[in-house]
């Protein structure tokens, strides 16, 4: 079975405060996301990267910057959280064609 | 970016009854995936479809690739209330990288 890990489930975090997002996959995927769920507006991509060192920019990139050092880790990071980043961040990894997600990380800005 | 058209939005069903649901698209796609998430939890990967026609089972749950490549529709058989959820359809394109996602359909099924 794939398996993503997202390292908190929960975070409650301060504005201005840098916070960092960690994803791992157990698969040798060479593709992984990182998306931002809202209601009303689905699931919106902020990065991908499809090889390690490798970024690119999803749909809503800006306040985010991503990190990817080694193939199964993916780093999603707020420089400076603002209170319109409160959202579940979902991750997700591909070899080809389909994604399998992570369970989420539900991060609250105050 | 470019969301699917899912529909229905929601449902309420008696258990026992079967359900289908559909996404639809103005583009073609060489992929369709349907998930299923949990309220708090990350999207499941319940079946993917990769060729025009195919047809797909997954236990109660069976899934159809468009002949057009243009939509997919997902049934339920003989729903049972842990089928409840948020169901979310998603398109490939040829650029592989670009998922597109459904709004989601919220079934709701009273035992």
């Amino acid at each position: 079975d794939v398996k993503v890990t997202q390292s908190s489930r929960y975070l409650v975090k301060r504005t201005g405060e840098k916070v960092f997002l960690e994803c791992v996959q157990d698969m040798d995927h060479e593709n992984m996301f990182w998306y931002r769920q809202d209601p009303g507006l689905g699931l919106r991509l902020i990065y991908f990267s499809y090889d390690v060192k490798m970024k690119e920019k999803g749909d809503i990139p800006e306040g985010y910057s991503v990190s990817r050092e080694k193939k199964e880790r993916f780093s999603l990071i707020l420089e400076s959280a603002s209170t319109n980043q409160t959202s579940m961040y979902l991750c997700a990894s591909s070899p080809t064609g389909e994604q399998y997600f992570g369970p989420g990380t539900r991060l609250t800005v105050t | 970016g470019q969301q699917l058209n899912q529909s229905p939005q929601s449902m309420f069903i008696q258990e026992g009854e079967d359900v289908s649901m559909n996404c639809t698209s103005s583009s073609i796609f060489n992929t369709w995936l349907w998930y299923k998430q949990d309220p708090g939890e990350g999207p499941v990967l319940l079946i993917a479809l990769y060729k025009a026609g195919e047809l797909t089972s997954n236990g109660r749950l069976t899934a159809q690739f468009g002949i057009t490549r243009k939509d997919s529709f997902l049934n339920i058989s003989a729903s049972i209330p842990s089928d409840v959820g948020i169901y979310f359809c998603a398109g490939l394109t040829f650029f592989f990288n670009k998922f597109y996602f459904g709004s989601g359909t919220k079934l709701n099924v009273k035992p």
